[in-house]
């Protein structure tokens, strides 16, 4: 099956400017979760879609970033307008619904690499 | 704050060597505890796991030693190859999500 794929792998915006991150998930993958690895800190948790639904969006760092999962298929990210702290990298993973429990079906993407000048 | 405390943030070993990576937790209600490997350009991947009642699990050149009491756990990679050299992420399942710990980047030297 294929992965999960994310696009652009690399992004370089100005402050104050906006970007899309996407996120095509497993197909089947009810789950799909959004992360963030900020240059040498651990890999934090952004939120969590259940089909098109947010299930839990408690990472989210503030009103500028929104995340959509439109018709329960591929997922984005937009942060809107972007700032310098904001740099890192994105990444996006899916599991089927009753598989997280065990991270085995828990597929990570390659990730986007923002950097925010 | 950080919810998973990992250790050292580089590791250099000879191969053959055994590289080992340390990892603490607070949180006793996290109920699962993978290790992911990454590589350049790609993403983590599961490399092994654990669950908080087993004290040992190894699978191949790879162990995770569990100490429940101390709330710490810990990868061990035997025989360690250059093909091994890559990140290492200790994690710590808590609900639907998961806690990260803030990466060991392996280099194992020919």
């Amino acid at each position: 099956e294929a992965g999960v794929t994310q696009f652009p792998s690399h992004s370089v915006i100005e402050k104050g400017q906006t970007v899309t991150l996407r996120c095509d998930p497993i197909s089947g993958h009810d789950n799909l979760y959004w992360y963030r690895r900020v240059m040498g800190k651990e890999i934090k948790f952004l939120l969590h879609f259940v089909k098109e639904s947010k299930q839990d969006e408690s990472g989210m760092p503030n009103n500028r970033f929104l995340a959509e999962r439109t018709g329960g298929t591929y997922s984005t990210l937009k942060v809107q307008p972007a700032e310098l702290e904001d740099s890192g990298v994105y990444f996006c993973a899916s599991s089927r619904s009753g598989t997280v429990i065990t991270g085995r079906g828990y597929t990570f993407g390659s990730g986007t690499r923002l950097t925010v000048v | 704050q950080q919810q998973v405390k990992q250790s050292p943030q580089s590791l250099i070993v000879q191969k053959g060597g055994i590289s080992i990576i340390n990892c603490a937790y607070e949180n006793t209600a996290f109920d699962y505890f993978p290790w992911y490997q990454q590589f350049p350009g790609k993403g983590p991947a599961l490399l092994i796991a654990i669950r908080p009642d087993v004290s040992e699990k190894k699978e191949g050149r790879f162990t995770i030693s569990f100490n429940k009491s101390a709330k710490q756990f810990s990868l061990h990679i035997m025989d360690s190859q250059p093909g091994d050299s890559a990140t290492y992420f200790c994690a710590a399942k808590g609900g639907n999500q998961f806690y990260f710990g803030t990466g060991t980047s392996l280099t194992v030297i020919p």
